[in-house]
């Protein structure tokens, strides 16, 4: 049962363009929603955050939209650079009950910035 | 602050032996948790401890166990090796409610 979906698996973006990814979850518990951004034999890294009580984050370039009722939620990159070429894993997880730590993956969706 | 460190990085084992990968969090976190990388089904929980202890396991075989000490370290260990167990095993550590810091893995190849 996977409780995180993401998509698309994999896009290509012009450099300058707008790089979208969305997810939806199931689990109307989880009240903590991360992106991570993982390049070739690193480990992933936190990119931005956002809980539920909000319907945007903005850090720079990374924008996070929130939809609580349709249990969705995207990263949107503006201005996509070459050096934002990298696999993005969505993430979500529950913030009581001493499962803080337990972070549900997307499956990731690869994302290539043409020059 | 230094980053998560794990060791080895790269790790070859055949089937049926036993690993121990080993992670340092960043200086002042007391959580570690422990995800599993593969191609095919993703970034999985391991497990994570807290303090020593165990709070949170996902949904593996008792092959995999792990421990922390108590100067925050975390040893994780795979007995009796499968093929299907080739994988990056990442481990992450955090201090704040949430936010979890990945170090850069270990690359575990089992022929």
């Amino acid at each position: 049962q996977q409780q995180v979906k993401q998509s698309p698996q994999s896009l290509i973006v012009q450099k300058g363009g707008i790089s979208i990814i969305n997810c939806a979850y199931e689990n109307t518990a989880f009240d903590y929603f991360p992106w991570y951004q993982q390049f070739p034999g690193k480990g992933p890294a936190l990119l931005i955050a956002i809980r539920p009580d909000v319907s945007e984050k903005k850090e720079g370039r990374f924008t996070i939209s929130f939809n609580k009722s349709a249990k969705q939620f995207s990263l949107h990159i503006m201005d996509s650079q070459p050096g934002d070429s990298a696999t993005y894993f969505c993430a979500a997880s529950i913030g009581s009950g001493g499962s803080n730590y337990k972070l549900t993956f997307g499956k990731g969706t690869l994302l290539t910035v043409n020059p | 602050k230094a980053g998560v460190t794990q060791t080895p990085r790269y790790l070859i084992k055949t089937r049926g032996q036993q690993v121990t990968l080993s992670c340092s969090p960043i200086s002042g976190h007391r959580s570690v948790s422990w995800y599993q990388q593969t191609p095919g089904q993703g970034l999985q929980f391991l497990f994570e401890y807290f303090s020593e202890t165990q709070r949170n396991k996902g949904n593996f075989p008792g092959r995999f166990s792990g421990r922390q000490f108590s100067n925050s370290r975390s040893e994780m260990n795979v007995s009796t090796l499968e093929l299907g167990d080739s994988a990056l095993y990442l481990c992450a550590s955090s201090q704040t409610l949430h936010e979890q810091y990945f170090g850069p893995g270990t690359r575990l190849t089992v022929t």
